[in-house]
């Protein structure tokens, strides 16, 4: 259990809608990351954040937005959903934006149909 | 793009000692080595990084050579739960770099 958690586990959604998933980072840690991980592109970085503030970003479709609030939660907003953002969604946290161990989340499952 | 090369899979016999290569040719010298590894569909695993001298912890032993064009993770003694994909990444330890996750290498571990 790396102590970073992440609900809800599995959605199941159809296309054109707007999903929310959460993720809340380890006791202590001020950096929350959003990595992206479906078969064909692999594991990739989204976003990153710091004390609520956005440090980081990557591969993250304009359609697909974060935010950290005050209490450290994260959360992940995904809209017009396609087919293609099926995908497990993962949260990593870390102590400070640049620590070299992050700690990541088991995942939530998202399955657009 | 990822910047490091790795076999796609490897078998290694339970109890033996498993060595994953990892090329990172174009490494900068302020880039770490970093290998995460990811079991079946659960998150991402730190398991160790070395800048230029091996490492070892309680989970394994980085071998870095001495150009720093590749690297060896070292699992000691490996188990069925060894079982997993192994990512080697390069990335500068301070600032905002993100983790750039390649292909990885998917290691089997055989009873």
């Amino acid at each position: 259990d790396s102590g970073v958690t992440q609900t809800p586990k599995h959605l199941i959604t159809a296309t054109g809608q707007r999903v929310t998933l959460r993720c809340s980072p380890r006791s202590g840690d001020l950096s929350v990351y959003w990595y992206q991980q479906s078969l064909d592109q692999g594991l990739q970085f989204l976003i990153q954040y710091y004390n609520g503030e956005e440090r980081a970003k990557g591969n993250i479709l304009e359609r697909f937005s974060a935010q950290q609030f005050p209490d450290l939660h994260s959360e992940l907003n995904l809209s017009s959903l396609e087919l293609g953002d099926s995908a497990l969604y993962f949260c990593a946290s870390s102590v400070d934006a640049s620590s070299y161990e992050q700690y990541f989340g088991p995942g939530t499952r998202l399955t657009v149909t | 793009d990822a910047k490091t090369t790795q076999p796609p899979s490897m078998d290694c016999a339970e109890g033996r000692a498993a060595n994953l290569p990892c090329n990172h040719s174009t490494i900068s010298g302020n880039e770490y080595v970093y290998w995460y590894r990811q079991i079946h569909s659960q998150g991402p695993q730190y398991i160790i990084h070395g800048l230029k001298n091996n490492e070892t912890n309680e989970m394994a032993s980085l071998i870095i050579t001495e150009d720093r064009k590749s690297s060896t993770l070292i699992l000691p003694h490996a188990t069925l739960r060894d079982t997993a994909v192994y990512y080697c990444i390069v990335r500068v330890e301070s600032g905002n770099t993100p983790l750039v996750f390649g292909k990885g290498t998917r290691l089997s571990v055989i009873a």
